[in-house]
């Protein structure tokens, strides 16, 4: 069901950016690209979300690629909080999430 | 003021008991989900509601239904409990269905135990 190719897991140094890569190859005009993240046992947590264009707002920065067919999320600052497991979801009204890349921050 | 609330946080019961679990959106939201994450981690929707349409994943057994008393809450009530079932449950909320732009905001899980 999910429409989504992401690596199963990344480090990243405190401070560094993080760059997570989505491949969405089958995507629709209309279907945005979604990311959002789950730490720990805890429910799913919004990040970002766009159709075309790039988009920034106070957690990251969403890169998506001129034929839509692959996104990166940006952490720019990533802190050790930010460690938990990324999903880059496509869809509409329902979502189909992934197995999600686990991004563990290392000091 | 939490956003989307869930209860119980834990749940241990046998197999083929009946089960609910309750959730509540603060959120004025007109449409509310239903998750399972299983042991794999792997996050599957298994419903989204709101006063007009259910659309239920095929997948999702029929002893599995949820249940609307108002728009601010969707409770599961699942019967005859199995093995499998054992899980953790989210609930989620968005504006509305169907609009490829809304932000789902989820619930902080119930974690099932079925022995």
């Amino acid at each position: 069901d999910a429409k989504t190719t992401q690596p199963p897991s990344m480090d990243c140094a405190e401070g560094r950016a993080a760059n997570l890569p989505c491949n969405h190859s089958t995507i629709s005009g209309n279907e945005y690209v979604y990311w959002y993240r789950q730490i720990h046992s805890q429910g799913p947590q919004y990040i970002i979300h766009g159709l075309k264009n790039n988009e920034t707002n106070e957690m990251a920065s969403l890169i998506i690629t001129e034929d839509r067919k692959s996104s990166t999320l940006i952490l720019p600052h990533a802190t050790l909080r930010d460690t938990a497991v990324y999903y880059c979801i496509v869809g509409g009204n329902q979502f189909y999430f992934g197995t999600g890349t686990s991004l563990t921050v290392i000091p | 003021d939490t956003a989307v609330s869930q209860t119980p946080k834990y749940l241990v019961t046998q197999m083929g008991n009946d089960k609910s679990i309750k959730c509540e959106q603060n959120l004025g939201h007109d449409t509310m989900y239903w998750y399972k994450q299983d042991s794999k981690k792997f996050l599957k929707i298994m419903f989204s509601y709101n006063n007009k349409e259910l659309i239920i994943n095929e997948t999702v057994p029929n002893r599995f239904s949820p249940k609307s008393p108002d728009k601010a809450h969707l409770n599961l009530h699942i019967n005859s409990l199995e093995l499998g079932d054992s899980a953790v449950y989210f609930c989620a909320s968005s504006r509305r269905l169907a609009h490829s732009t809304d932000t789902q905001y989820f619930g902080p899980g119930t974690r099932l135990t079925v022995l």
